[in-house]
């Protein structure tokens, strides 16, 4: 199974700030690699998809970037509704498995 | 619009089972893969499975491959969960969600979310 490993797995920040939060795989993963927010334990939104597509609907603020074994996604600044959790997942081979996740709070 | 009405969930003692459904609107199930994510109290997401378009493929992740069903009802439009041999760590959020596209795998729109508890 492929790894998935997000860092840090915790952050502060303030509103404002720019935010990267880093996914590494365990093997080269193309550029199959989606990323999710999740508030509050609710169900997740999908944000990116191929490691750089905006999801329909997400602010431009977010981006992702990324080939290979590593990956970033970006909040270019941070507003008061992005604090909340974020997953990256590989698509590339089954099991399609999520990183660890990375939580995104309050300074 | 889409939207992804989940139900099923409960309490079951281990080696019970279970199924959880999942009602689709806004699409047919039958022109989107469909998955199953769960989430076990505090802790990330896992893949659990997975079902082709076309209904001629299902996937599963390991920790449950030979114990939980995959399937779908095309006329009901709605995607279900079997799950035998229940063990205390399925216990978990179980999440129903639509396939992004047929050349992609992402879940796009994503059910409310079902409590599954395993507990003697």
């Amino acid at each position: 199974d492929i790894q998935m490993t997000q860092s840090p797995s915790s952050l502060s920040a303030s509103v404002g700030d720019r935010v990267t939060i880093t996914c590494r795989a365990s093997q080269s993963i193309s550029r199959y690699l989606n990323w999710y927010q999740q508030k509050s334990r609710k169900a997740p939104k999908l944000l990116i998809y191929t490691a750089s597509s905006l999801h329909s609907g997400v602010p431009s603020r977010f981006s992702g970037s990324g080939s290979g074994t590593d990956f970033t996604l970006t909040i270019s600044s941070l507003q008061p509704e992005d604090f909340a959790t974020y997953y990256c997942q590989q698509t590339y081979s089954v099991p399609w498995t999520f990183g660890q996740g990375t939580k995104v709070e309050i300074k | 619009q889409v939207q992804l009405v989940q139900s099923g969930g409960g309490v079951v003692q281990p080696g019970g089972s279970l199924r959880l459904s999942c009602a689709a609107s806004g699409f047919t199930v039958s022109d989107y893969g469909m998955h199953w994510v769960r989430q076990a109290p505090g802790k990330g997401l896992e893949w659990v499975a997975f079902i082709r378009s076309d209904g001629t493929n299902e996937y599963y992740a390991d920790s449950v491959k030979g114990r939980f069903i995959i399937s779908r009802d095309i006329s009901e439009n709605t995607l279900y969960l079997q799950m035998n041999s229940l063990r205390a760590e399925d216990t978990a959020v179980y999440y129903c969600a639509k396939n992004f596209g047929a050349a992609l795998t992402a879940g796009d729109y994503w059910g409310q979310g079902t409590v599954v508890a395993i507990s003697s």
